[in-house]
């Protein structure tokens, strides 16, 4: 599995576009990069995930550069109620990092 | 539907005792783990399971024990509590298409663990 890099911490307006880079420069051709949110002290949550192409779902999209060494992630207009910690993700196996603490503010 | 469910929510442990968390899913998932996160940290993978009879470690096994009978269920038993796995227990399942495991897992609430 890929390790990743994520800053610790972003701030973003309510009502604006957030975008939390990542960076995964070891990935593999066949590992996916997967993207998780963690509200309090919740379970985390599954985002978005994609391979080469950009994906979109109605909570987010996934930039993936054309080398497949960093990925962004926007939420198109964070809410209150995105403020929390994400987590991207390469490789299958699903081990997490340390995350971004992503601060949305009215 | 109820996805995955995590019993207990909440447990005190003496030093030394033995328990099982139980993890159950009802989206017959192949693809079942455990992970445990400290305070302030990310989450850590401990074991998991592409299947029934199918067990690998992760990066922190060590003092944990699973087995996966059936496709729904996958216990995590601690063998000899320490105060060192006080720790939010997290079970996730997910479908497994081999190497590319290209679908979302589902998380459970947790089980918050005390060791005393």
């Amino acid at each position: 599995d890929a390790k990743t890099t994520q800053p610790p911490s972003m701030d973003c307006a309510e009502g604006r576009a957030a975008n939390l880079p990542c960076n995964h420069s070891t990935i593999s051709g066949n590992e996916y990069v997967y993207w998780y949110r963690q509200i309090h002290s919740q379970g985390p949550q599954y985002i978005i995930h994609g391979l080469k192409n950009n994906e979109t779902n109605e909570m987010a999209s996934l930039i993936i550069t054309e080398d497949r060494k960093s990925s962004t992630l926007i939420l198109p207009h964070a809410t209150l109620r995105d403020t929390a910690v994400y987590y991207c993700i390469g490789g299958n196996k699903l081990v997490f990092g340390a995350g971004t603490i992503l601060r949305v503010k009215s | 539907n109820a996805g995955v469910t995590q019993t207990p929510k909440f447990q005190v442990l003496k030093t030394g005792q033995s328990m099982t968390l139980q993890c159950a899913q009802d989206m017959n998932h192949e693809y079942m783990s455990w992970y445990r996160q400290d305070p302030g940290m990310g989450l850590r993978l401990i074991h998991y399971s592409v299947g029934a009879g199918i067990t690998d470690q992760g990066e922190v096994p060590n003092g944990y024990n699973v087995s996966r009978s059936t496709t729904e269920d996958f216990p995590l038993r601690l063998l000899s509590a320490a105060p060192s796995q006080t720790s939010v227990y997290f079970c996730a399942s997910s479908y497994f298409t081999g190497i590319r495991a290209n679908y979302g897992y589902t998380f459970g609430s947790g089980t918050r663990l005390t060791v005393v």
